[in-house]
């Protein structure tokens, strides 16, 4: 049972270079998210999408885009890295209706210099 | 704007001693509340969560937390905590009115010392 899994676990970005950030889970989950963590910070919603098809911005977006490719997988992808963005990242997923628990994937560390 | 304040971001406590993290939300809405473990390295895990009844909420590995409307607050406890208790726990809040999404408090940090 994978739950939610997260590739790859550890990158280093050069400024500007691109990257994608693959997630797929095997809970037959309708939402999915993508969380980045910050020190002090807490987890901040970057996108997530509901269901199949739709995806919606989060708290803080700007420099990110998604790709929700089928009911398993979402996508995030860095189009243009920035030393910003060095975070651990972390994808999610749930079933569709409020107060449903979110099963978090083990983590994404992103370093961009 | 709906936020989530954890008060304090490190709790140093030592084995078997009692340890209490607070959290604070601010809505106008009804909630639902959550508690996640984050060991280090690893994803978030739920250890309890309240969306309706019982203000009492007991969760895995001996936590508990409770729910006070009036104060806005969800602080966990535990009555007596291990080494393996070492961890950064988060406090986390879904809105009803706004789906699943949760929105985080910034973590309190807890080292258990022998």
């Amino acid at each position: 049972n994978a739950g939610v899994t997260q590739t790859p676990k550890f990158q280093v970005l050069k400024t500007g270079q691109s990257m994608t950030l693959q997630c797929a889970q095997d809970m037959n989950h309708n939402s999915m998210y993508w969380y980045r963590q910050d020190p002090g910070m807490g987890l901040r919603l970057i996108y997530y999408s509901a269901s199949e098809g739709t995806t919606d911005k989060g708290e803080v977006p700007n420099g990110y885009n998604v790709s929700r490719l089928n009911k398993r997988e979402f996508s995030l992808r860095l189009e243009s890295a920035a030393p910003s963005q060095t975070s651990v990242y972390f994808c999610a997923s749930n079933f569709a209706d409020s107060g449903n628990t979110i099963y978090f994937g083990e983590g994404s560390w992103l370093t961009v210099v | 704007a709906q936020s989530v304040t954890q008060l304090d971001s490190q709790v140093p406590v030592f084995e078997e001693a009692p340890v209490e993290l607070r959290c604070n939300y601010s809505s106008s809405v009804s909630v639902y509340l959550f508690w996640y473990v984050q060991y280090p390295n690893q994803g978030l895990q739920l250890l309890l969560k309240y969306l309706s009844g019982s203000t009492l909420v007991k969760g895995i590995n001996g936590f508990e937390a409770e729910f006070n409307k009036s104060q806005t607050s969800f602080h966990l406890r535990k009555p007596s905590v291990h080494i393996s208790d070492t961890a950064e726990y988060f406090c986390a809040v879904s809105f009803k009115a706004a789906g699943n999404k949760l929105t985080f408090g910034g973590g309190t940090r807890v080292l258990v010392k022998p």
